[in-house]
């Protein structure tokens, strides 16, 4: 099973709201991560965790806030956000121990902030 | 910097048709890279696996090739089909000194259409 699962698929919210992305593999996978896709461009990185640790924040705003409570959940929590962070958002995952690895991806969650 | 680059943008091919994608990277401390494909709205399928140390991988009609010295891989499809027809990702996996995970960056993409 190479499924990484992300809800909700799709969401809604303020700009005063706040509002949580879930992700959740089984793979034993140790690595995860949170990229962000606008429209007709390649996913970029936001965050990497490493064994539960966060070890790679590409200097995203502080209105993203993400957490690994365990090996198989990721979450993204968003807290008054602007129109301009309107996007796909999409999870992955890696088996941990360094960087010769196959990454998985899920089918995102597409969020639209009004 | 470490960049991906993928040309060409966009490809239109008639079915039936052999067809290469090219992608190019800047950095050769890579782990390894790894082709995509992203349908319309949807998320990432893992098409092929290249680690650093190997040439190429092949898996049914596709075959990806890694040139580590100049920077190079390219994808090839045989016998093109419409169901081909997506956006096809290159994402290298750079060595990082922050992460043992590396970071893997992404191309722009190639859209590929395959005309009936």
């Amino acid at each position: 099973d190479t499924e990484v699962t992300q809800t909700p698929k799709h969401l809604v919210m303020g700009m005063t709201n706040k509002k949580s992305l879930k992700c959740e593999q089984h793979m034993g996978h140790r690595a995860m991560y949170w990229y962000k896709q606008k429209a007709k461009k390649p996913p970029e990185l936001m965050f990497v965790y490493s064994y539960e640790k966060l070890s790679i924040n590409e200097s995203v705003p502080s209105r993203f806030s993400p957490e690994c409570p365990n090996s198989s959940l990721l979450n993204l929590h968003l807290h008054a956000l602007q129109p301009e962070d309107s996007a796909l958002y999409l999870c992955a995952s890696s088996s941990g121990g360094g960087g010769y690895t196959e990454a998985f991806f899920g089918q995102g969650t597409r969020l639209t902030v009004v | 910097k470490q960049e991906v680059t993928q040309i060409p943008a966009a490809l239109s091919v008639p079915e039936g048709e052999n067809l290469v994608l090219n992608c190019s990277f800047t950095d050769s401390a890579i782990y390894n890279l790894q082709w995509f494909r992203q349908d319309p709205g949807k998320g990432l399928t893992s098409l092929l696996l290249i680690q650093s140390s190997q040439r190429e991988q092949t898996s049914g009609r596709l075959n990806a090739s890694l040139d580590k010295s100049s920077g190079r891989s390219t994808l090839y499809i045989a016998a093109s089909q419409p169901g081909d027809s997506a956006t096809y990702l290159c994402a290298v996996r750079y060595a990082d000194f922050s992460s043992n995970t590396g970071k893997l960056i992404f191309g722009q993409g190639t859209t590929l259409q395959v005309k009936p």
